[in-house]
This record gives C-alpha cells, sequence and structure tokens, in this order.
C-alpha cells in the first residue's frame, strides 16, 4: 500500500540535543511538508519541498533544518536552538505543489524534550 | 499574512444532534480543504471546495463555500459517535507560491 511513514512514533531526547524525524513516501508526490501541531493549535507549517534538492521555510522555520535528496524523503532535524520543541510532528505529501492539491499525511511522531 | 479563524474551538454534542463549523479568512481563498483527525490519529482529506457559493455533500456532512470565497462551514446532521475528532479547515491564495493555511479546528465529542 501507498502512504507515508514518519518514524518513531514517540521520541524522546534531552534538551540540548538535535534530533532528526524521518519521513519517507511511496507515492511517487513531489511536494513535500512538515507541520507542526500544539494542543489546541491548527497545524503549522515548517518546512516544505516542491522538488528534489529544494526546499523553502514556512511559517515557524526557526531552530528547524530538512534536506530533500531524494524524492521518496524529507528528513526534519529539530536542533537545540528551537525553543519549545516538544510537539507533534506531522510529515505531509501532496501529488505537486498546486492550488488544489489535496495533503496526504503520515501518522506523526510525537517529540517531548526534557 | 491571511488567517483562517476557526469556531467553535469545542463542541460537545448529544448522539442525534446536528453540530456546525465555521471557517473565516481574512482574504479571499482560491479554494478550501475539510479535514478531519480522530483522537491520536492525523489529519485526513475530506472535500475540497472550489468555486463561490459551492456547496457537497458526503451522506450526513454538508459543506459550503461563501459567495465572496472567505468562508465556509461543515455541518454534520444527526451525529454519530465516530464523528469524533478535530475538524480542520484549510485554505490557500490564490498563486503556487501560497501554502495552506489551517485554522485551529473544531474538536467535536459526542456523547451517546
Amino acid at each position: 500500500d501507498g502512504g507515508i511513514t514518519q518514524s518513531p512514533k514517540y521520541l524522546f531526547r534531552k534538551e540540548g540535543q538535535n534530533v532528526t524525524l524521518s519521513c519517507e513516501q511511496n507515492l511517487n508526490h513531489d511536494a513535500m511538508y512538515w507541520y507542526r501541531q500544539d494542543p489546541g493549535q491548527g497545524l503549522r507549517l515548517i518546512y516544505y519541498s516542491q522538488i528534489v534538492n529544494d526546499f523553502q521555510k514556512g511559517d515557524i522555520a526557526e531552530g528547524y533544518s530538512v534536506s530533500r535528496e531524494k524524492k521518496e524523503s524529507f528528513p526534519l532535524t529539530v536542533t537545540s536552538a528551537q525553543k519549545n520543541p516538544t510537539a507533534f510532528y506531522l510529515c505531509a505529501s501532496s501529488v505537486r505543489d498546486s492550488e488544489r492539491s489535496p495533503l496526504h499525511f503520515g501518522n506523526g511522531t510525537r517529540l517531548t524534550v526534557t | 499574512g491571511q488567517q483562517v479563524m476557526q469556531i467553535p474551538q469545542y463542541q460537545h454534542v448529544q448522539e442525534g444532534e446536528d453540530f456546525t463549523t465555521y471557517c473565516n479568512s481574512s482574504t479571499t481563498l482560491s479554494n478550501i480543504q475539510w479535514y478531519k483527525q480522530r483522537p491520536g490519529g492525523h489529519p485526513v482529506f475530506l472535500i475540497q471546495l472550489v468555486k463561490s457559493g459551492e456547496v457537497k455533500k458526503q451522506k450526513r456532512l454538508t459543506f459550503q463555500f461563501g459567495e465572496a470565497k472567505k468562508n465556509s462551514s461543515l455541518h454534520i446532521t444527526a451525529t454519530q459517535t465516530t464523528d469524533v475528532g478535530t475538524y480542520f479547515c484549510a485554505g490557500r491564495r490564490g498563486g503556487s507560491n501560497y501554502k495552506l493555511t489551517f485554522g485551529k479546528g473544531t474538536l467535536l465529542t459526542v456523547n451517546p
């Protein structure tokens, strides 16, 4: 079955450590996205990529970094510079970054930093 | 920047009652999408509205897009316990560089 795989489901880190969240898709989608979700909040866009080797900052990119070396993969690194990293992180993809493409989401990674 | 406001934030109903969530944008949208997120799950795409005044139905769910393309609503008739979850609207402005902006969502709980 095609889909988006995020791993791990739960992740625990100590403050000051960088951590990388994995996102892999086999839907052959060009565009991929990272969103952050906090309780009672909507989804806020961190980074997005429309094509391999290219990505753009979203609304809350500070303290995060990404890479897009392969079409299937879009890992997100939460750096020690991110002041409030504990959150639910959702990866998504779409057929292409057009106005009418719905997003397909992975199951998410819940990151806890203490 | 573009803002999408969604109300109410929470709604608790008795099974069989109707439910409506409203979405308002500060700017005109090219289209609006609706997603449902079950507790502990991830958002799942429900529907997209594109035309001014458009109305679409999915069984007990009715989606509307305002004439000015700045507001939208989702109405559920005769709620069931399976309707529990958070409903998000997400809007896009025109132009390929504009991303989806999500509302904060409405959490629906249903008392059986």
